[in-house]
Parts: C-alpha cells; structure tokens; sequence
C-alpha cells in the first residue's frame, strides 16, 4: 500500500463548481501535512499548510482527520486558473521525510 | 531572483556517461532535498540533508551521489547512467526540517538515449 493515495482524476468540473479531493495516509506517526500545486512543466508549490482544526484561505479549505488518517482539499467557485494537478504532501521522521502523493488532475472548463 | 536555482534545466546524454546536476538556494534554509519525477509524474524523495549532513537516503543506487558542499548547494552526480533515470528531478530546500513549507527549484530534465 503506498503512504499517501489521491484519486489521480482527472477531475473535469465547470468553471464555479465546487470540488473535492481526498487523500488518504498510512503512517500514523504522520506530523504534518500539506496540499500542493503543480502546473503541466512546472515546480511544485505549496497551496497550503493542513491543521487538525480545519483551514481555510480564500476559495480553498484543508481539513484534516487523524482518526481516519485522510486529508481533503475543498474548492469552492472553481476558476480555470485552477486547472492543475494537486498534490497532497505528509511528513515524518521528524520531519525529514516528506511523501508526494501521486497528485489528482483537476481540468476546469469554461 | 531565484529562491532554489538547479542547473541545467534540459539535459541530455548517452547511456553509462556521467553527470551532475547543480543546485543552491539562497534562502538561508537549512535543509535541501532532491526528488525525482518519472514519466508518471510520480514525485519521489531521493535525498534530505540538514545543515550539509544526509538525513534521508531512499534506496537510491549508490550510481547517485548527492554532495553538499555548504547549507546553500546540494549537487546531484549520477554515474552510469542508464535509461531508467530518465526522469524531472527537482531540488528543493525548506527552513528547517520538512514541517515547513518546501520550495522547489525549476527542475532538470534529463533524458538517456
């Protein structure tokens, strides 16, 4: 079983659709956790940080279930800019380890 | 200016030569890494160093050999290269350990023939 698993999509939604993805980890020693953003060619960067009490920047809300070890992404009034491939991001070993998941494909249309 | 600069950005190269990948950041960070992005757009952590020492090594063949030489270059040699590397690698750096946000060089992409 791989340590960080996403739906690879690809997710196709209309522009102000709302989204979401899950990703799902399988080390309970996890610490931190992260969602990323990476364009077709481009270099990954980090969307946002995800704490246990829910996160939320603009658009876009990170929540986090230790419990159940899984992670969610939420976009709300999605935007064609929004078109890319989201990464979800765990850390352990102190921190020094950090796992990609495979990334999930989002296409937003006009 | 550029926070992590890898260089080159495209190479490519026979099969069984030997090459290397630059990498230096100017952020002051004290944690650099390298990761590898297959055609499958799969990232995977190849090295952690923290403050020049090597934290992380995933079972990478020992034909790569991350080297360090001060807090802001980590470099990549590769020896023998074979067809399988072919790949994006990424170098990356963060302020401490990987609890903090990680920041991403361009990236290299090297093809084997």
């Amino acid at each position: 079983r791989k340590e960080v698993e996403q739906d690879p999509g690809p997710f196709n939604v209309p522009e102000g659709a709302t989204v979401a993805f899950n990703c799902t980890y399988s080390n309970s020693a996890s610490q931190s956790f992260f969602w990323y953003r990476q364009d077709c060619r481009k270099e990954p960067k980090l969307l946002m940080s995800v704490y246990s009490s829910g996160n939320e920047d603009g658009r876009f809300t990170a929540q986090l279930n230790r419990a159940s070890q899984y992670i969610s992404l939420l976009i709300r009034d999605s935007k064609l800019s929004d078109s890319a491939t989201y990464l979800c991001v765990v850390t352990h070993t102190g921190g020094f380890k950090t796992i990609f998941g495979a990334g999930t494909r989002l296409f937003v249309k006009a | 200016d550029t926070a992590v600069s890898q260089t080159p950005k495209y190479l490519v190269t026979q099969m069984g030569n030997d090459k290397s990948i630059k990498c230096e950041q100017n952020l002051g960070h004290d944690t650099m890494y390298w990761y590898k992005q297959d055609s499958k757009k799969f990232l995977k952590i190849m090295f952690s160093y923290n403050n020049k020492e090597l934290i992380i090594n995933e079972t990478v063949p020992n034909r790569f050999s991350p080297k360090s030489p001060d807090k802001a270059h980590l470099n990549l040699h590769i020896n023998s290269l074979e067809l399988g590397d072919s790949a994006v690698y990424f170098c990356a750096s963060s302020r401490t350990q990987g609890n903090t946000e990680a920041f991403f060089g361009q990236g290299t992409r090297l093809t084997v023939v």
